[in-house]
């Protein structure tokens, strides 16, 4: 069973702060990764995507992935009450040929005011 | 430019009742996927479609069967709904070349009593 896995929080971060989120995956194979954002009761909105080693920054968001470690996270610097959502960590993976994406189960933020 | 939408928004029904959930593309996108998402937890692929005329299991396909005759169409039939089916179910598309940023519905919430 190819896994990904993060760690459900809640994590509580003061406006302003960096919120840093964290995932792990099973299948070294993997290509390429993906952040997703779920505000409650909404679907997943795609917010980053990573496919080679380092970091990425789009705005307050910056990536990592290390393939080595098998592991990618999410930095969100000058964290906002609007940030406070699911963050949903997907990793692709090929499946006799088809790619397919596998999410964690998120991890619940909280921006505190 | 829609989107992906699904129909309907909600929906109560008895054990044993039939349902189809739709899901339309106006993006032109080869690949399509149906994902059920219960409470607390991540997203479970039930099926996919690489293009019109081809589908296959998902990790949770039992209860479930799916169609695509055309490349803007992806509906998820539920036979005999049993309560383990309540849940959320979004559906998604990407495009071929893309490397699987997917593009979620709004989601239909779906009870089962």
């Amino acid at each position: 069973q190819k896994e990904v896995e993060q760690n459900s929080g809640p994590l509580s971060v003061p406006e302003g702060a960096i919120a840093s989120l964290n995932c792990t995956y099973s299948d070294r194979g993997s290509q390429s990764f993906f952040w997703y954002r779920q505000y409650s009761g909404k679907s997943p909105e795609l917010i980053m995507s990573i496919y080679s080693n380092g970091d990425k920054e789009d705005g307050r968001f910056t990536a990592q992935l290390n393939k080595a470690s098998q592991y990618v996270s999410l930095l969100i610097r000058d964290s906002q009450p609007s940030d406070s959502a699911t963050y949903l960590c997907a990793v692709n993976i090929l499946d006799f040929g088809n790619e397919k994406l596998t999410f964690g189960t998120g991890t619940r933020l909280t921006i505190i005011p | 430019n829609a989107g992906v939408t699904q129909t309907p928004k909600f929906r109560i029904l008895k054990i044993g009742q039939s349902m189809t959930l739709q899901c339309t593309q106006d993006m032109n996108h080869n690949y399509m996927y149906w994902y059920r998402q219960d409470p607390g937890m991540g997203l479970k692929l039930i099926y996919y479609s690489v293009g019109a005329g081809i589908t296959d299991k998902g990790e949770v396909p039992n209860g479930y069967n799916v169609s695509r005759s055309t490349t803007e169409d992806f509906p998820l039939r539920l036979e005999l709904a049993a309560p383990s089916q309540t849940s959320v179910y979004f559906c998604a598309s990407t495009a071929i070349g893309d490397p699987n940023e997917q593009y979620f519905g709004p989601g239909t919430r779906l009870t089962v009593t």
